[in-house]
């Protein structure tokens, strides 16, 4: 089945530790996102790839960087994580265009101690 | 600044009950709305509207849009327990999405 897959679902690092998330897809969509979601909010836009267009959000901090190697990853690298960014990060995709419908993966939870 | 907000922000019924969900928006360059229900985990699609006016519906689901108005409605009939999740809306302009901050619905038996 076409998906949305994202690794590792669940991930612990240690303060200012270098980590990285990833999401690959199967849906041979365009477009791809990264969210971060914290308990009991909204997701957060960080930023989105249309092709290999990088597209960064105005308030996300520099910590947090984007890669999209080809059409089916898109990988989150978060510099030095603060406690402040423990979260759920929720990979999307779109097919671009006129579609503008997302499908999300399972998401990563990330857990700074 | 743009903005999605959602009313109300949780809400408790009873199985059988019908609900409605509302969402106002001021998104610039406005092109669809879309609603999500949210579990435990990721958000799973229900719907987009793009067009004013017309009512789109999946089973005891429906929504519909007021371009003139700026909002958008999800209704529920016949509530389950397994409509209990988070419903999220969100505007979208070009691939921008901005979510409002949800609906907790909770629905006993």
């Amino acid at each position: 089945d076409a998906m949305v897959i994202q690794n590792p679902r669940y991930q612990v690092t240690q303060f200012g530790k270098p980590v990285t998330l990833s999401c690959s897809q199967t849906l041979n969509h365009n477009v791809m996102y990264w969210y971060q979601q914290k308990s009991s909010q909204a997701p957060k836009l960080l930023f989105h790839y249309y092709d290999k267009d990088f597209n960064n959000e105005a308030d996300t901090p520099d910590n947090f960087q984007s890669r999209r190697p080809n059409t089916s990853f898109c990988f989150l690298d978060i510099r030095s994580p603060g406690l402040g960014d423990a979260a759920m990060y929720l990979c999307a995709t779109s097919p671009g265009g006129s579609s503008y419908e997302q499908y999300f993966g399972p998401g990563t939870r990330l857990t700074v101690t | 600044e743009d903005k999605v907000v959602q009313s109300p922000l949780s809400l408790v019924v009873h199985e059988g009950d019908t609900v409605t969900l509302n969402c106002s928006y001021e998104v610039t360059n406005f092109r669809s709305l879309l609603w999500y229900k949210q579990e435990k985990k990721a958000p799973t699609f229900l719907f987009m509207l793009t067009s004013s006016g017309i009512e789109k519906k999946s089973g005891r689901l429906s929504s519909i849009l007021d371009k003139k108005e700026l909002f958008s409605i999800l209704n529920i009939t016949a509530t389950q327990t397994g409509d209990s999740a988070v419903y999220l809306c969100a505007g979208i302009n070009n691939n921008d999405m901005r979510f409002g901050a949800g609906t907790r619905l909770t629905v006993k038996p």
